[in-house]
Order: C-alpha cells, then sequence, then structure tokens
C-alpha cells in the first residue's frame, strides 16, 4: 500500500471492555512496531516484530496486552480488560528491514476507556 | 538504561529567527539517531537521521542536526523558521544490540509567532 494504515481511526470503550488495534503496514516491509503515545507524552514502544524473530514485547506495560503478527502483514494489538489509564493513541509503524531502518508511521488510533 | 532527553517541552518562536531544539541521549553503544515530526493531525514524518560519518546532518524542510559524541547530543537547527514548522518534534535513538528498538524522547512542541 501507499503508506502505513491503521483501523479504526477512533475507538471509544468501556472499562473492562477488550479492544483490538489493526495494523497494515507498507507491503514489503518485514519490522512493525506499536507504540503508545499519552496526551501530551512521547512515544512509548510496545513491542518490535521483525520477521519470522521471536518479537520484542519489553514494551508491553502488563499481561492484558499482547499483539500478533501474521507473516509479514497485518498486525494486531489487543488490550484486555481495558482501564482508563490505557486512553492514548496507539501509533504502529513498519520499516523495510528493522535494521535502524526509517520508520514510517500510520495516523495512529485514538483509544478512549470511559 | 538507555533513554533520550528532550529539556524544552515547549518552545516559542518568531517567523523567521533561528531554532535550536535540544536532545540529549544515553546509550552505551554507537547511537543511531533521528528526529521526528509530527504535525497537528498528522502522523510522525522523518525529518533526518545519523548513523555514521559527517557529524552534521542535512534533513527535510531545511532541517540540520549535529551529532557531538562528547555530549552525547543531537541538537536540531534551523536558521530561518517559517508559520508550518509549528508541530511537535521528536528526537530518538535506535538501540543496535540485540533488538532494533527505538527510545523516543518526550518531545518538543514548537509554536511560531507571525
Amino acid at each position: 500500500g501507499a503508506g502505513v494504515s491503521q483501523s479504526p481511526s477512533n475507538k471509544v470503550t468501556e472499562k473492562g471492555k477488550d479492544v483490538e488495534l489493526r495494523c497494515d503496514p507498507i507491503s514489503g516491509h518485514t519490522a512493525l512496531y506499536w507504540y503508545r503515545q499519552r496526551l501530551g507524552q512521547g512515544l512509548e514502544f510496545l513491542i518490535y516484530f521483525q520477521g519470522n524473530s521471536a518479537p520484542d514485547k519489553s514494551g508491553l506495560p502488563s499481561d492484558r496486552f499482547s499483539a500478533e503478527r501474521t507473516g509479514e502483514s497485518v498486525s494486531t494489538l489487543t488490550i484486555q480488560r481495558t482501564q482508563q489509564e490505557d486512553s492514548a493513541v496507539y501509533l504502529c509503524a513498519s520499516s523495510r528491514d528493522g535494521n535502524t531502518d526509517t520508520q514510517y508511521f500510520g495516523p495512529g488510533t485514538r483509544l478512549t476507556v470511559l | 538504561a538507555q533513554s533520550v532527553t528532550q529539556p524544552d517541552i515547549h518552545i516559542t518562536v518568531s517567523e523567521g529567527a533561528s531554532l535550536e531544539l535540544r536532545c540529549n541521549y544515553s546509550y552505551g553503544a554507537t547511537p543511531y539517531l533521528f528526529w521526528y515530526v509530527q504535525s497537528p493531525g498528522q502522523g510522525l514524518q522523518l525529518l533526518l537521521k545519523y548513523f555514521s560519518g559527517d557529524t552534521l546532518v542535512q534533513g527535510i524542510k531545511g532541517f540540520e542536526a549535529e551529532f557531538k559524541r562528547s555530549q552525547s547530543s543531537f541538537n536540531l537547527r534551523k536558521p530561518s523558521v517559517h508559520w508550518s514548522d509549528a508541530a511537535e518534534y521528536f528526537c530518538a535513538v535506535a538501540l543496535t544490540s540485540g533488538t532494533y528498538k527505538y527510545i523516543f524522547g518526550t518531545g518538543t512542541r514548537l509554536k511560531v509567532l507571525a
């Protein structure tokens, strides 16, 4: 595709519900990243996928957060039993090979937990 | 621990004035450094990056940055700011040992006065 796409663009959910956020990376990009950006703050690394290697999950804040990636394509970030502190913009980025190559960011999903 | 510090949360400059945004990093290995810009309602866009070689790197939109190893800094500069440069600017370091995840600073929000 022309760029990284994310869906939905906005998601409002009630505390305790599960949510799934989707990322479609640029075709051919082997590396995919998820970040969280709370209001007025910087980007917080969540998880990194590189090809068929085991993902780097060191940034996931709790076991309520998980992510999957199908081959070198779509990724889904799942947040179970959402809490109000999960409210943030979730950004996805992809890069050609992950070896410090330029990351291209999607527009993000704004998650609001009521 | 690896970290990126952007000491200025907000900066205001007049249109046509020069600009310098500060970035300091803490990383034991060779740093790969980036500056990204996030304009209102838009995704993050890469301005420039430093991997090796000439410590003064040129980027898009007339920006440049200078890597100073002795000061662990990678400050962003522009000689003459335009109103369209109003945005949030993020400095990032890419880890190069064991993983290729990125650590982002908390950002500097630039306001440009007409």
